[in-house]
């Protein structure tokens, strides 16, 4: 199984909603990620957790939580967003350590968000 | 700091053409380097990748040679199928304490027509 499952494929909210966005990977990986990605544009890094904890959070504002309930989960919680924040949100896992790890991610097929 | 430079799209050609994009690295170090693809409305999938210098990744007639003297991993197509049309991303990751960073190149659009 070399997949990462992202759900909801598509997800519409206004700016007072509260919804999450979720992630799933059985491959052992240690370390997950979010991006964001607008269109025609590569993927910017959001936040990367390692071992369950987080250690790089790129300045994203706090309307953004992420959370990481286990090695195999991850979520994105949602909460009084803007219009400009409807991207597509790819999340991604990898192995921690060499040399396991050549650096490589394995992405979801990603979240479409539309906020209005 | 690290960087990624991919020859500016859109890029189109007709079916059984020669493909390259070109893509070039600043990095410190030896970091890892991958071309992914992004397919219209999907995520990013893993095309190739090289972790060292003189590495040549390959998979799915795609092929491109880490080459550290030049700082270059051009992607090449012998002959592209109309199903190869997406957008192709290189990147090289960089170790941090916590995890693996990507950095992107801009991305460059190809466009096979029949």
């Amino acid at each position: 199984d070399t997949e990462v499952t992202q759900t909801p494929k598509h997800l519409v909210m206004g700016m007072t909603n509260k919804k999450s966005l979720k992630c799933e990977q059985h491959m052992g990986h240690r370390a997950m990620y979010w991006y964001k990605q607008k269109a025609k544009k590569p993927p910017e890094l959001m936040f990367v957790y390692s071992y369950e904890k987080l250690s790089i959070n790129e300045s994203v504002p706090s309307r953004f939580s992420p959370e990481c309930p286990n090695s195999s989960l991850l979520n994105l919680h949602l909460h009084a967003l803007q219009p400009e924040d409807s991207a597509l949100y790819l999340c991604a896992s990898s192995q921690e350590l060499p040399p396991a790890s050549t650096g490589e991610l394995f992405f979801g097929e990603g979240s479409r968000l539309t906020v209005l | 700091g690290n960087s990624v430079t991919q020859m500016e799209g859109p890029v189109t050609l007709s079916e059984e053409a020669f493909l390259t994009i070109n893509c070039t690295y600043t990095a410190t170090g030896y970091p890892s380097l991958f071309w992914y693809v992004q397919y219209p409305g999907e995520g990013l999938q893993l095309l190739l990748k090289a972790t060292k210098a003189d590495d040549k990744g390959s998979n799915k007639g795609f092929e491109a040679t880490y080459r550290k003297e030049t700082t270059s991993f051009h992607l090449e197509k012998g002959s592209v199928q109309v199903s190869d049309s997406a957008v192709y991303f290189c990147a090289l990751s960089r170790r941090e304490t916590s995890g693996s960073r990507l950095t992107f190149g801009e991305g460059t659009q190809l466009t096979v027509n029949p």
